[in-house]
Order: structure tokens, then C-alpha cells, then sequence
């Protein structure tokens, strides 16, 4: 059975402070490995990651994939009050309809 | 832009009642999707919709039917609410991912929470 599972499941710091989220994965046909970031209503796409050892970089976040060893991990360098949100580690299989697999989210909470 | 529309936001209902949940998107996507969010276990897919005039069941389908009643609307109903189906209920759309094709996101609405007594 096809799993993602994220650590810590929940994160508290304060602003300023740089914060690095995990993500393991299990996932068979394995095609790609997303980010989203869940505040109160959508989750909203952050990162996808196809390809071992390229990180991607949006502001002050970044990410990167080891494909060899089935690990993702999610950093947030000088983090803001906004950071505060539950973080999805999501991987897409290969069957036809690009079956995701969710972790349970690790929840940031940033204090100011 | 819209983006995924849900409605409604929120609902209660009773045991035995039912409901049909509405999803809109306006991204010309081809594939849709329903998600329901429970504590401590992620997103789990009920229903998907590869393409119109195709559905198919994911994980949990078991007391939920879904249309797609055209490229841009893909509903959920629930015949006979139970206590069980208590969740948050997502909608997303995505460009098709199928067997050599690029992987695409999905893009979710904000949600409708729903409560069954």
C-alpha cells in the first residue's frame, strides 16, 4: 500500500526562526512529489519535484527530492506568522488518472 | 479567476437525509476530483473524473455518487447521509495526468464542511 509520511506532525517557532519539514515516501510508479500549503479553506500548490537533487526555490522556501532514498524535505528560512499553516507532502503514482497519496501534514505554527 | 468553486461552504444535516455537493471550475480542465479531509489521515479520494463523460471510484466511494455533468461541473451527492460521512469535502481539477504525459497539479477549492447528526 502506497504511503507519505510526514514528520514532525506539528512544528511551533518564532518568527525569524528556519524550519525544515520531512517527507518519506512509499509510492508505487512513483512519477512526482508536490507541496502544498493548507491555511483555512484550499490547499494551495507550492513545489513539484520529478527529479533527484534540484532544488526548487520560491522566496524564502525551498525544497528538494532524493529519489534513492524516498525523502523529500521542505525549508522555510526566516519564518513569518503568515508561514503558519498545515504543510501536504503529496506524491503522484502512475496510474491513468495520477493517483495522489497524502501525508498527514505537519502543522507550522509561527509565533511572533 | 475563480479557480475551484464549491458549493455550499457549510451544512448540517441528519442522519438519513440528502445532499448534493457542487463543484465548478473554470481552468478548462479535463479531470476532476472529490476529497474528503478527516484529522489524522489526510486527503483520501472518493471519486475522480478523468475526463467528461468518465467517472471512476478512489479509495473511500462507499455512500457517495458523483456527475459530471459537463467539462466544468463535477458534483457529489450523498443518498442517505450517516454520521461517518462528517468531513470536509474537497474538490480539485487538473489538466489530464495519464501514462506519458507530464504530471499536472491539482488545484482545490476552499472546501465544504459538512456535519450529519
Amino acid at each position: 500500500e502506497d504511503k507519505v509520511v510526514q514528520s514532525p506532525l506539528s512544528l511551533v517557532v518564532h518568527e525569524g526562526d528556519t524550519v525544515t519539514l520531512n517527507c518519506s515516501y512509499e509510492v508505487t510508479n512513483f512519477r512526482s512529489l508536490l507541496w502544498y500549503k493548507q491555511e483555512k479553506k484550499a490547499p494551495t500548490f507550492l513545489f513539484m519535484l520529478t527529479s533527484s537533487g534540484i532544488e526548487k526555490k520560491s522566496g524564502r522556501l525551498s525544497s528538494i527530492l532524493d529519489k534513492k532514498e524516498l525523502f523529500s524535505i521542505l525549508n522555510i528560512t526566516a519564518t513569518q506568522t503568515g508561514d503558519s499553516a498545515i504543510y501536504l507532502c503529496v506524491c503522484a503514482g502512475g496510474t491513468s488518472y495520477g493517483k495522489l497519496t497524502f501525508g498527514q501534514g505537519t502543522i507550522l505554527t509561527v509565533h511572533p | 479567476n475563480a479557480g475551484v468553486t464549491q458549493t455550499p461552504k457549510f451544512q448540517v444535516l441528519k442522519t438519513g437525509q440528502s445532499m448534493t455537493l457542487q463543484c465548478a471550475q473554470d481552468m478548462n480542465h479535463n479531470s476532476m476530483y472529490w476529497y474528503r479531509q478527516d484529522p489524522g489521515m489526510g486527503l483520501r479520494l472518493i471519486y475522480y473524473s478523468a475526463s467528461e463523460g468518465t467517472t471512476d471510484k478512489g479509495e473511500v466511494p462507499n455512500g457517495y455518487n458523483v456527475s459530471r455533468l459537463n467539462k466544468r461541473e463535477f458534483s457529489l451527492r450523498l443518498e442517505s447521509a450517516a454520521p461517518s460521512q462528517t468531513s470536509v469535502y474537497f474538490c480539485a481539477s487538473s489538466e489530464k495526468s495519464g501514462a506519458g504525459r507530464r504530471y499536472q497539479p491539482q488545484h482545490f477549492g476552499d472546501g465544504t464542511r459538512l456535519s450529519i447528526l
